[in-house]
């Protein structure tokens, strides 16, 4: 089965300063890569997505990920920080074995400091 | 439009007591799912549909119960509820019978048995 890991459960930056919040997938064909915010006391609603094409992928907000086959990775960035980005944020990929499914990684709590 | 609405928004259950958590989209949306939610695991698939009477199960299917009687709605049935089962639970929707697309979700219900 795929599975997601993301590196660091908490992420501290300052405002104006760079994000960048890990993700690595297992996956032995080219998965579907997906990043999902959360507010707090909120669902979860897409960042944005990697189907197939252009392997950096812009999203809402300012951020971007790029898919790096060779590191089996999928980093979120965004340049400069803003406070309303405080949040938790999820990396998922569609499994191949079955596409039904969407995993997701267990989250990166992400804190603006002024 | 609503999108995916969910109710109860909370509750709490004793131990060996029954409910239905209810969630219901009005996109039309062939792919339905359950997670729940649990601090540092990310979110887990519970059960899912890709259509009206089609439903699978996820990661972690034991102790719920899901039917699809029609497009719109997906309850997720707790048959004899046990502490294990504290968590928050998100309904989603997707178009297509397979989440190739952003699956929106709905606010979630926060569960406490007690």
């Amino acid at each position: 089965a795929q599975s997601v890991t993301q590196l660091g459960s908490h992420v501290s930056v300052s405002e104006g300063a760079l994000v960048l919040l890990r993700c690595n997938y297992s996956s032995s064909v080219p998965p579907y890569l997906f990043w999902y915010v959360q507010y707090p006391n909120q669902g979860l609603q897409l960042l944005l997505k990697y189907t197939t094409g252009a392997t950096l992928v812009k999203g809402i907000n300012g951020f971007e990920a790029e898919f790096k086959k060779s590191e089996t990775s999928f980093h979120l960035t965004k340049p400069s920080a803003h406070m309303s980005d405080a949040a938790e944020y999820f990396c998922a990929v569609r499994e191949y074995s079955s596409a039904s499914k969407i995993i997701f990684g267990s989250g990166t709590r992400l804190s603006i400091r002024p | 439009n609503a999108g995916v609405t969910q109710t109860p928004k909370f509750q709490v259950l004793k131990t060996g007591q029954s409910m239905t958590l209810q969630c219901a989209q009005d996109m039309n949306h062939e792919y339905m799912s359950w997670y729940r939610q649990d601090p540092g695991m990310g979110l887990r698939l519970i059960h899912y549909s890709v259509g009206a009477g089609i439903t699978d199960q996820g990661e972690v299917p034991n102790g719920y119960n899901v039917s699809r009687s029609t497009t719109e709605d997906f309850p997720l049935r707790l048959l004899s509820a046990a502490p294990s089962q504290t968590s928050v639970y998100f309904c989603a929707s997707s178009y297509g019978q397979v989440p190739s697309y952003e699956q929106y979700f709905g606010p979630g219900t926060r569960l406490t048995v007690t």
